[in-house]
């Protein structure tokens, strides 16, 4: 079983609409959560955090269930540009990340 | 602030050859560096963490004697593959970690592609 579990997609999504997918983790032991957002063939950039009580940045909102072992990230008024693969990385140990496979957005004008 | 670089950007290379890339933090001090591998549609998987001075920790599976580490400086860590084979193509990325609490945001580099023939 992976570590960080998520629907690899694609999920195609109209502009404008709300896309939201979920990640699971298996070790009960994390600490930290984060959303990345990988380009095709470029490096993992940082989209936010996940806090316990549940974020949002601008059209962006992230929940976290620890009961559960998962994390949420949905996205409203979806872009063009929001098209890529969403990296749902966890924490483990002393600041080894633990990396999903990756949920592929492909937002359609 | 907080750009990693790596260099070069793209290799092809022979079998048999070795290969050495490099990870800059240009604007902080890394006290760690991470080094990962990811293949297509796969995630990115960690081969090794380094600190400044002391000698890497590689993950399980990851060979140390093929995948030499060297952090010879706080902006500084190398990877060297050595007698590269084509199964080791992939694409290899660097991180630099600013401390050392858990949690703390790693930065990446641009990522090397590695094409071994």
């Amino acid at each position: 079983r992976k570590e960080v579990e998520q629907d690899p997609g694609p999920f195609n999504v109209p502009e404008g609409a709300t896309v939201a997918f979920n990640c699971t983790y298996s070790n009960s032991a994390s600490q930290s959560f984060f959303w990345y957002r990988q380009d095709c063939r470029k490096e993992p950039k940082l989209l936010m955090s996940v806090y316990s009580s549940g974020n949002e940045d601008g059209r962006f909102t992230a929940q976290l269930n620890r009961a559960s072992q998962y994390i949420s990230l949905l996205i409203r008024d979806s872009k063009l540009s929001d098209s890529a693969t969403y990296l749902c990385v966890v924490n483990y140990s002393w600041g080894k990340l633990q990396f999903g496979a990756g949920t592929q957005v492909v937002v359609t004008p | 602030g907080a750009v990693v670089s790596q260099h070069p950007s793209r290799v092809i290379c022979k079998s048999g050859t070795s290969v050495k890339i490099e990870c800059r933090s240009l604007d902080f001090q890394a006290t760690t560096m991470f080094w990962y591998r990811q293949f297509p549609k796969q995630s990115l998987m960690l081969m090794a963490t380094s600190n400044e001075g002391s000698k890497a920790t590689y993950e399980q599976g990851v060979e140390k004697d093929k995948f030499l580490i060297n952090h010879a400086s706080l902006t500084l860590s190398t990877l060297t593959v050595t007698s590269a084979h084509p199964e080791d193509s992939s694409f290899y990325i660097c991180s630099a970690s600013r401390g050392e609490v858990l949690g703390n945001e790693q930065f990446f580099g641009p990522g090397t592609r590695l094409t071994v023939l």
